[in-house]
């Protein structure tokens, strides 16, 4: 198994509501990564979890708040966003920190209305 | 600061042609560069991974070569078919302060390739 699974595919939701996004390797791979894809950008990276911890925050608000439960799951907690936070999220796996190959999920459409 | 740089931006050909895709970086550092491909809204797909001791590799009509020492890249698709319609990115890691690489990839603005039938 050679996949990054992401869930939901799409998700709209409004500026008071409360979503998160998931993330699942089941690739034995200890390290874990979100990126925010603009339209016609490439991917920014916003948070690594290395050994279930997080290791990089790229200066991200914290109405995003990253969870680590166990080395196969990633999630991305979501509240107050705003409309300029509808993006492509994307998350990411390798074996460890020092990877040399990254594997993404096909991401989560997300629309803030 | 690395930068990476994708030419051309865009990209139409007709099917059967042989296309080169150019990548250029910054700062020859690097532990390794990775193309990836991307349908319109969805993920990334590895295509291929050149570490930095290496200057090629290939899979099936694919070949990237990587001269690490004047900070360039290329992708070479040959043959080209009408579902290789995607966006290349092209992707490098390098050691960051403390000296050691971490997943940060620094991406390429990406090539938008169109091949018509």
């Amino acid at each position: 198994d050679t996949e990054v699974t992401q869930t939901p595919k799409h998700l709209v939701m409004g500026m008071t509501n409360k979503k998160s996004l998931k993330c699942e390797q089941h690739m034995g791979h200890r390290a874990m990564y979100w990126y925010k894809q603009k339209a016609k950008k490439p991917p920014e990276l916003m948070f690594v979890y290395s050994y279930e911890k997080l290791s990089i925050n790229e200066s991200v608000p914290s109405r995003f708040s990253p969870e680590c439960p166990n080395s196969s799951l990633l999630n991305l907690h979501l509240h107050a966003l705003q409309p300029e936070d509808s993006a492509l999220y994307l998350c990411a796996s390798s074996q460890d920190q020092n990877w040399l190959v990254a594997f993404f999920g096909q991401g989560t459409r997300l629309t803030v209305v | 600061k690395q930068e990476v740089t994708q030419i051309p931006a865009a990209l139409s050909v007709p099917e059967g042609e042989n296309l080169v895709l150019n990548c250029s970086f910054t700062d020859s550092a690097i532990y390794n560069l990775q193309w990836f491909r991307q349908d319109p809204g969805k993920g990334l797909t590895s295509l291929l991974l050149i570490q930095s001791s290496q200057r090629e590799q290939t899979s099936g009509r694919l070949n990237a070569s990587l001269d690490k020492s004047s900070g360039r890249s290329t992708l070479y698709i040959a043959a080209s078919q009408p579902g290789d319609s995607a966006t290349y990115l092209c992707a490098v890691i390098g050691p960051n302060a403390g000296g050691t690489s971490y997943g940060k990839l620094t991406f390429g603005q990406g090539t938008i390739l169109t091949v018509h039938p």
